[in-house]
């Protein structure tokens, strides 16, 4: 089956603190790979998506990055934390006909 | 650019009742797909159903449906038989596929759909 993991699952960080979430996909090749944020009773806003290693394309200017070091990781981080990061964070992967499947998210609070 | 507008931030229904939740969009592409997705409390994002834009025949999945209006750029969400487990916020989505094409998920802001037991 096609698993996608996300670590870790909650995190409480101090303003101005490092950042890295890691996403990682298993039975898959290849796949395209997605960071959404969402923030509290909101829609999911698309932060970077990748179409194989070390591609990456940012659709939100901002304090974050990320990475895919391997074809099955995908990493976002950050040098120095806002209180504007905090949110729900959610990796996701393309299926075989367009469609998107998400990952468990990771809920990101600063302080 | 594509828009995906909910007009309804929130809906109930009672249980084994029918409901249905709209979606409009808005896009310049020719070929592109539609999704609805369902968030439980746990926040897990769930694939519910898909339309490809050039199948007239609307798409169906068990108790969901969609009402898929292509001229009016109209993606409605018909849930059957309502469950409490269907209580979630529900996302419409876009992506356009047309050559050229970022492969991107455009979300509305969701409806919160409450099932009343």
């Amino acid at each position: 089956s096609q698993t996608i993991h996300q670590w870790p699952a909650t995190l409480v960080q101090p303003v101005g603190s490092p950042l890295s979430l890691e996403c990682t996909v298993e039975g898959t090749s290849n796949p395209n790979l997605y960071w959404y944020r969402q923030a509290a009773g909101r829609g999911l806003q698309l932060l970077f998506y990748s179409v194989g290693i070390g591609q990456i394309s940012s659709e939100v200017p901002q304090n974050l990055s990320a990475s895919r070091p391997q074809d099955r990781q995908f990493i976002l981080s950050s040098k120095k934390l806002l209180l504007s990061d905090s949110g729900f964070y959610l990796c996701a992967r393309t299926g075989s006909s367009y469609e998107q499947y998400f990952g468990p998210g990771t809920r990101l609070t600063v302080t | 650019a594509q828009t995906v507008t909910q007009s309804q931030p929130e809906m109930s229904v009672q249980e084994a009742e029918t409901v249905t939740l709209s979606c409009t969009y808005d896009t310049s592409e020719s070929n592109y797909y539609l999704f609805w997705y369902k968030q439980p409390p746990s926040r897990q994002m769930i694939l519910v159903i898909r339309q490809e834009a050039y199948k007239q025949q609307n798409a169906t999945e068990n108790r969901f449906s969609v009402n898929f209006q292509k001229a009016a750029k109209s993606f409605s969400l018909k849930i059957s038989d309502s469950q409490l487990g269907d209580t979630a916020m529900y996302f419409c989505a876009f992506m356009g596929v047309s050559s050229g094409s970022a492969r991107q998920l455009t979300f509305g802001s969701g409806t919160q759909l409450t099932v009343l037991p």
